[in-house]
């Protein structure tokens, strides 16, 4: 019954290897959000999309890329990882965006190793 | 830049205790404060969506408070399980030119030890 799935549970990856996380939703929902935790911190908000609409963050690292081909699926992108980029990735929807009552719906995330 | 800050960051209670905890935020241009439980291996799940001063959330054993005005919000839980053993995420909601997002603190951790 998961509404929004991510894939794989954990990834591992080699220093400066591309590397891509994804998430799906059968929810429906306009808005997809992709969060970076490092341990013991806040989740950090790298980047959404309003349906088709990119929003990218201002500190998210040029590294960081993300594609959304369609309202289901939503594709996290590291281009060249670091050692620094060791972090769970956590998908999230939300039913339209904007709106400070709205809840998000949060995929399992991704926990990413890089060696 | 905008803090949102929760204590303790972790914590270890006795099944049956009662416990609670705090979210801190700015106290100006409020508009929402979300509390989330994230349990280990799944999904953060919404507890509760507060955005009126003096607003009182129950569910179950677990109910919160929320003071605009002072900027804080009180995560309750009363008679302790170990189910309760989980990560509680509180999320403030901004409002910033074109920005709108939930701004999250670090959350606290509980254990419920049996």
């Amino acid at each position: 019954d998961a509404m929004v799935i991510q894939n794989p549970r954990y990834q591992v990856t080699q220093f400066g290897k591309p590397v891509t996380l994804s998430c799906s939703q059968t929810l429906n929902h306009n808005v997809m959000y992709w969060y970076q935790q490092k341990s013991s911190q806040a989740p950090k908000l790298l980047f959404h999309y309003y349906d088709k609409d990119f929003n990218n963050e201002a500190d998210t690292p040029d590294n960081f890329q993300s594609r959304r081909p369609n309202t289901s699926f939503c594709f996290l992108d590291i281009r060249s990882p670091g050692l620094g980029d060791a972090a769970m990735y956590l998908c999230a929807t939300s039913r339209d965006g904007g709106q400070p009552r709205e809840k998000l719906f949060f995929g399992s995330g991704t926990q990413l190793s890089v060696l | 830049i905008l803090n949102v800050e929760q204590s303790p960051q972790s914590l270890h209670v006795q099944e049956g205790d009662s416990t609670n905890f705090t979210c801190s935020f700015p106290s100006s241009n409020f508009y929402a404060l979300h509390w989330y439980r994230w349990e280990t291996a799944k999904s953060p799940e919404a507890l509760f969506v507060m955005t009126l001063n003096g607003d009182e959330k129950k569910k179950g054993r677990i109910s919160a408070t929320l003071n605009t005005k002072e900027g804080y919000s009180y995560l309750y839980i009363k008679g302790s399980q170990p189910e309760d053993s989980a990560t509680y995420l509180c999320a403030f909601w901004v409002s910033s030119g074109s920005a709108r997002q939930l701004t999250f603190g670090s959350g606290t951790q509980l254990t419920v030890l049996p």
